[in-house]
């Protein structure tokens, strides 16, 4: 079993939708949950950063993290098609410059207009 | 301020050969990793350097090595190249600080023949 699962995808969604994105993770040592959004021939970007259980939101994306269930999401209010990329979770056990990412597979969604 | 930088962006190399990836990191990080993104592994971790050191290693054979010099910057080397190694090598740099920000530059994408 991987460390990090992740829906494999691919998605499609009309604009304007909502969107769910999950990941489910085995090691209880982690602490700090991240998504990434990465758009073809590009690197990764952060979108989101929490640290262990509850919500954060900026703007159209909200981050949730249940480690009782060692269960996150990543949801996106009012989707464009500019959103169209591969989200990746990633998530770490401690921080610092010393941290070590570990990465689901990735989704890759598209908003249709 | 500048983004990560990496160089060159595309490759093609031949089975057993060798091949050297560079990437500059953002002006004042320290802190460098390497991943290695395929379709099928997604992104896996495959070191990291601090102030010239190595301070975290991911599960690739030896013939993965880098080094950082004293000005951050990072170079990684494949030896005796396999089919399987065609990959997007990214490198990410970190500030020195207490969070896990990483930024990424666009990759080198690797094609061995």
């Amino acid at each position: 079993q991987k460390e990090v699962e992740q829906d494999p995808g691919p998605l499609s969604v009309p604009e304007g939708a909502i969107v769910s994105l999950n990941c489910t993770y085995s090691n209880s040592a982690f602490q700090y949950f991240m998504w990434y959004r990465q758009y073809s021939r590009k690197g990764p970007e952060l979108l989101m950063y929490t640290y262990s259980s509850g919500n954060k939101e900026d703007g159209r994306f909200t981050a949730q993290v249940d480690k009782s269930s060692k269960y996150i999401s990543l949801f996106i209010r009012d989707s464009q098609p500019s959103d169209s990329a591969t989200y990746l979770c990633a998530m770490s056990s401690n921080t610092g410059a010393n941290s070590k990412l570990t990465f689901g597979k990735g989704i890759t969604l598209s908003v249709r207009p | 301020k500048a983004g990560v930088t990496q160089t060159p962006r595309y490759l093609i190399k031949t089975r057993g050969q060798q091949v050297t990836l560079s990437c500059s990191p953002i002006s004042g990080h320290r802190s460098v990793s390497w991943y290695q993104q395929t379709p099928g592994q997604g992104l896996q971790f495959l070191f990291e350097y601090f102030s010239e050191t190595q301070r975290n290693k991911g599960n690739f054979p030896g013939r993965f090595s880098g080094r950082q010099f004293s000005n951050s910057r990072s170079e990684m080397n494949v030896s005796t190249l396999e089919l399987g190694d065609s990959a997007l090598y990214l490198c990410a740099s970190t500030t020195s600080g207490t969070t896990d920000t990483q930024y990424f530059g666009p990759g080198t994408r690797l094609t061995v023949l």
